[in-house]
């Protein structure tokens, strides 16, 4: 089987404008979030979606949105991009609400705003 | 609110063991995981425990928890070169309420594995 994968992985945009980052999470995973890892640091929880609604949300500005599709893919959305909104973006699936069994993480989108 | 501890760096030689510490913040139940990370390359997760646990073992890979002190270690027996990486304790919420979801990270322990 598949893991998660994510697409594209590398990403050079440029300040002010908008980037769209996408997931397809493992077969019969309905779980998925999303956490930016900055360079030096652990990864920061975006957002979490189950069965195609927002179950929770880290402390990120409104810039941030996502959405979560019927086959479970899920799209990650950055408006007005900042110099410090570059990142590894790491999408991550789990087949239970919480993840209480931890989650498999895909291999990341680095996107790099110039 | 939550925050996990981890020191950055540590340097062993091939061979020997390894022990990667972690500390957490209160939580009543909550699961414990330790996920490495090459260079380049997402999150993998080697295992997790929880709470109500004092010692979980998988092949060379040894975790303990001391609720009292609120302190989480990762043993690495036999360490390879191959071990090279960042490591990162994270803790969720049990349940399937707010905060089960979401995984708490600390900032990663930089491991080197001298031949």
């Amino acid at each position: 089987d598949a893991g998660v994968t994510q697409s594209p992985t590398h990403l050079i945009k440029t300040r002010g404008q908008q980037v769209t980052l996408r997931c397809s999470p493992i077969s019969g995973h309905k779980s998925v979030s999303w956490y930016q890892q900055v360079l030096g640091q652990g990864p920061q929880f975006i957002f979490q979606y189950y069965e195609k609604e927002e179950r929770g949300r880290g402390n990120f500005p409104d810039r941030f949105s996502a959405r979560q599709f019927p086959n479970y893919s899920s799209e990650l959305n950055v408006n007005a991009l900042l110099l410090g909104d570059s990142a590894l973006y790491l999408c991550a699936s789990s087949n239970l609400k919480g993840g209480n069994y931890g989650y498999t993480f895909g291999s990341g989108t680095r996107l790099t705003v110039v | 609110g939550e925050d996990v501890e981890q020191s950055l760096f540590l340097s062993v030689r091939e061979g020997d063991s390894s022990v990667i510490n972690c500390t957490y913040t209160d939580s009543s139940s909550t699961y414990l995981y330790w996920y490495k990370q090459e260079p380049g390359a997402g999150l993998q997760l080697l295992t997790y425990i929880f709470s109500n646990m004092d010692m979980k073992q998988d092949q060379r890979l040894t975790v303990l928890l001391n609720k009292k002190d609120k302190h989480l270690s990762l043993r690495i027996a036999d360490t390879q070169t191959g071990d090279s990486a960042i490591y990162f304790c994270a803790e969720t919420l049990g349940g399937s309420g707010a905060g089960s979801y979401q995984l708490t990270f600390g900032k990663g322990t930089k491991l080197s594995v001298i031949p």
